[in-house]
């Protein structure tokens, strides 16, 4: 059984661009979430999809948004970047029945640098 | 904001010295789980408590929910070079799943 993996592992981008950012699931789960991780500091939710609709969104602004596609696969798109988006951004995948959730397993993260 | 607030942020022990770390919060969580990170990887998951005053062993490490499920604790008992890394409290508050982390504490245990 596959883990979580992400891509690219590593990203530098100039302030103003857009990103994308990609995510493999854990074969079985149905569920991806996208955390924010600056240096330093834990984690930040900045949102779940889950059957390929968002159902839940943290304090992030519109120009982070995200997909999940039929294979249970994410992307996480960010416009306009700024340097303060520069951080190790994580994808965690679980199984969610109804409203039982299990663990999450999470990826090791995309690491961007906004310059 | 981190809404968790662990403590102490920096731990470093010699191997085979016994460890706790704290995790507390204002707010109810409907279950809190632990990780622990290493240095260029994702959170791995350790444990995942759901039941006030519910107390959870795995090998040398013991975790406890608090019985108002606004605080937890994870020990370690005769800490090993391999348990270095940031420990993550995390606690979950509605069916969804999303996880509220703190901002973690980073152990070292030196041989």
């Amino acid at each position: 059984e596959t883990g979580v993996t992400q891509s690219p592992t590593h990203l530098i981008k100039t302030r103003g661009q857009q990103v994308t950012l990609r995510c493999s699931s854990q074969s079985g789960h149905n569920t991806v979430s996208w955390y924010q991780q600056a240096l330093g500091q834990g984690p930040q939710f900045i949102f779940q999809y889950y059957r390929e609709e968002e159902n839940g969104r943290g304090n992030f602004p519109p120009r982070f948004s995200g997909l999940q596609f039929p294979n249970y696969s994410s992307e996480l798109n960010v416009n306009a970047l700024e340097l303060d988006d520069s951080a190790l951004y994580l994808c965690a995948s679980t199984l969610k029945l109804t409203q039982v959730s299990y663990g999450y397993t999470f990826g090791s993260g995309t690491r961007l640098t906004v310059v | 904001t981190q809404l968790l607030e662990q403590s102490p942020q920096f731990l470093s022990i010699q191997e085979g010295e016994n460890l706790t770390v704290y995790c507390n919060s204002s707010s109810v969580f409907s279950s809190l789980q632990w990780y622990r990170q290493e240095p260029g990887e994702g959170p791995v998951l350790l444990v995942t408590v759901v039941t006030g005053g519910e107390v959870k062993k795995l090998k040398r490490l013991t975790f406890q929910f608090g019985d108002a499920r606004k605080d937890s604790s994870l020990h370690i008992t005769a800490a090993q070079p391999g348990d270095t890394g940031l420990y993550l409290c995390a606690g979950g508050t509605d069916s969804w799943g999303k996880l509220q982390f703190g901002a973690g504490t980073q152990v070292v245990v030196t041989p």
